[in-house]
């Protein structure tokens, strides 16, 4: 089946140093994938939907150049925290989908990030 | 604007016995797509079933089925026979359905279920 890997699954940075996110599809190509954002005991909030080739597209009120999002290719999208703040602590998802029919998207296993 | 509402932040159900999550959602778009995903404490996001807004008959995939009742703008999962390892945690999401075929998720709050033996 579709797999989506995401590395590092947890990761714990100092204040003001950066973390880079990256979240591949195994076995498939996607031109599109999403990247989220859970707080502990929270829904999922959409951050950013990255577009392969081209800039990504930001969800209101998620800093642009705090969350840095590249998707090189049709397998890769990484994400970078910048400058990371204990605020930035949080657990990130990736996602995308196999295929074009409706079905459910492959999330990636998350990435546990600890600002400290 | 788009929602999700799950009402219910805990249940219980014995093992063996079923068990339904409500969702409620609200829309303005005419075409959309909802969505079931389990969420274990390992953290990974789990596809469970899908129903879109014009499908006539009620999702099903091995012990889910979805409960999609339009009028009322309702799409509970329901999970019979339940197992041990169902315990965890359940997301209903929407999308609206996009040409382009993105399907941009809004989740709800989730359901945490705990099977007793």
């Amino acid at each position: 089946g579709a797999v989506v890997s995401q590395h590092p699954s947890r990761v714990i940075c100092k204040s003001g140093t950066s973390v880079k996110i990256e979240c591949r599809s195994l076995d498939f190509q996607a031109t599109t994938m999403f990247w989220y954002r859970q707080f502990p005991k929270q829904s999922l909030m959409l951050m950013a939907t990255s577009n392969e080739g081209s800039k990504a597209t930001y969800e209101q009120g998620v800093e642009k150049d705090k969350f840095l999002i590249n998707h090189a290719s049709l397998t890769l999208s990484t994400l970078t925290v910048t400058s990371a703040h204990p605020e930035d602590s949080s657990f990130y998802i990736c996602s995308a989908r196999p295929g074009r029919a409706p079905v459910g998207y492959t999330f990636g296993s998350g990435t546990r990030l600890t600002v400290v | 604007a788009q929602k999700i509402t799950q009402t219910q932040p805990g249940m219980f159900v014995q093992e063996k016995e079923a068990v339904t999550l409500d969702c409620t959602y609200d829309t303005s778009d005419p075409s959309y797509g909802l969505f079931w995903y389990k969420q274990p404490s390992s953290g990974e996001m789990i596809f469970l079933i899908y129903q879109g807004s014009y499908d006539q008959q009620n999702a099903t995939e091995g012990r889910y089925s979805l409960n999609f009742q339009k009028a009322r703008k309702s799409a509970n999962l329901v999970i019979s026979a339940s197992q041990l390892g169902d315990s965890a945690m359940y997301f209903c999401a929407m999308s609206p359905t996009s040409t382009s075929g993105t399907y941009k998720y809004i989740f709800g709050t989730g359901t945490r279920l705990k099977v007793l033996a």
